[in-house]
This record gives structure tokens, sequence and C-alpha cells, in this order.
């Protein structure tokens, strides 16, 4: 199996633009988790789908971000616009629904500065 | 207070010797625990799951789970140096949500 695969690895981009950040899960998943991490506030779950319908998306930090699951194997995150402190690695990770607290299994991340 | 702690370290241990992680969670609805390994500019790997009090071995790693003291812990026994990470302890209750400690570094000297 692939993994979690997202992409781009690194972005760099400028203050007021749009980024998308996109995953696709380990196939046969049924739930997706967005998380950020930064040295700060450590590893936060932002939102997370099951079945591609959105759960819970109240660690969402404000209205400039969005996430969308179209289909069962993708998935993005949007910033629009961006600001320096979205600067952070964003981690997508899936898991197979079986109980409370499914094993999750983590991308390798996008590092995510905005200058 | 924090749902979930760690302290963040470092903790030095020799090589060979055992290293032992501590994590204490605040929610008592608590269902089940994990323990992830990061690496320096790394995604976090699971390394152990368990879910109910007890220890649970699994070749160098034992977890350990004292739900009544909301308390888990991870011990690795032989420490390698390339057992030099981040410890991240994750907890999740009723929900599918993780909620992460802060982790500890962990440093294994040759």
């Amino acid at each position: 199996d692939a993994g979690v695969i997202q992409s781009p690895r690194h972005e760099v981009t400028e203050m007021g633009q749009e980024v998308t950040l996109r995953c696709k899960p380990i196939s046969g998943h049924d739930y997706l988790f967005w998380y950020r991490q930064t040295m700060m506030r450590g590893l936060e779950l932002l939102i997370y789908f099951n079945n591609n319908v959105p759960i819970d998306d109240s660690g969402m930090p404000e209205d400039r971000f969005s996430a969308k699951m179209p289909n069962a194997s993708f998935s993005t995150l949007k910033i629009q616009p961006s600001e320096p402190r979205d600067s952070a690695v964003y981690f997508c990770a899936s898991s197979l629904t079986g109980g409370p607290g499914n094993e999750q299994f983590f991308g390798p991340g996008t590092r995510l500065t905005v200058l | 207070q924090k749902e979930v702690e760690q302290n963040s370290g470092p903790l030095s241990v020799p090589e060979g010797a055992i290293a032992s992680l501590n994590c204490t969670y605040s929610d008592r609805g608590s269902q089940s625990f994990f323990w992830y390994r990061q690496y320096s500019g790394k995604s976090p790997e699971l390394i152990m799951s368990i879910y109910s009090n007890g220890d649970k071995e699994d070749g160098r790693f034992t977890a350990q789970l004292n739900k009544a003291s909301q308390y888990v812990s991870l011990l690795i026994r032989d420490s390698q140096p390339s057992d030099s990470a981040t410890y991240l302890c994750a907890v999740c209750r009723s929900s599918y949500k993780l909620i992460f400690g802060s982790g500890t570094r962990l440093l294994v000297r040759p």
C-alpha cells in the first residue's frame, strides 16, 4: 500500500495568496483527518471526514480555512487568503472504521511557509 | 490544565537502558490511547495502541494504562540511538478525535 499521499511537500507563498493542500488517503479507509503542527501549539486536529462527509470542523481556526472531500480518494484543505501565522506543517491522516480511536496513519505532511 | 500532558524533556538515557515515557490525561471518558513516534522533520508514526488497563507488549515496547490514575506510559527496553525521537501520546474519547500531547523528546546516548 502506498500510504497516505500529500502534495505539495513544501509550499512557499506570499501573504494574501490562496493555498491548496491535497491528500489521498489509504485505499479503503473511510476516515480522513487534517492536522496542523506548530512548535507553539503542537499537533491540532482541524477537521475530519467520514465517508466523504465533514463530521467535525471545530478545529478550523477561521473562515479563511475550508476543506472538501469530493470522493473517497481525494481531499483538499484551502486557505484563502493566507497569512504568515498559517505557517506550519499540515498533515493528513486516514483510518478504517472499527470503533473509537481508530488507529490513524499519517501522510508525510506539507510544510507551508507564508511570507 | 491541558487535556493530555507530557514532560517535554529531553529524556536522556544511555544505549541499552530502559526509557520510560509518561502521559496523563484529564478526561475520564477517554477510551483509547496511542503512542506515536516522530522523527525530526517527519510525520508521526503509530507504534503502540492500548485500550484496557494493564500492559501491552510489542517487541521492545510496552504500553501501560491505568485508567483510575488517568495515566499512560511507554517503556522502551534496550534503547538504541535510532529510538531518539519525539514521542507523542494521543487520547481518544467516544468520537474519533485524537487529542495529542505536546510530546517528549528522547535522546539515546551511544
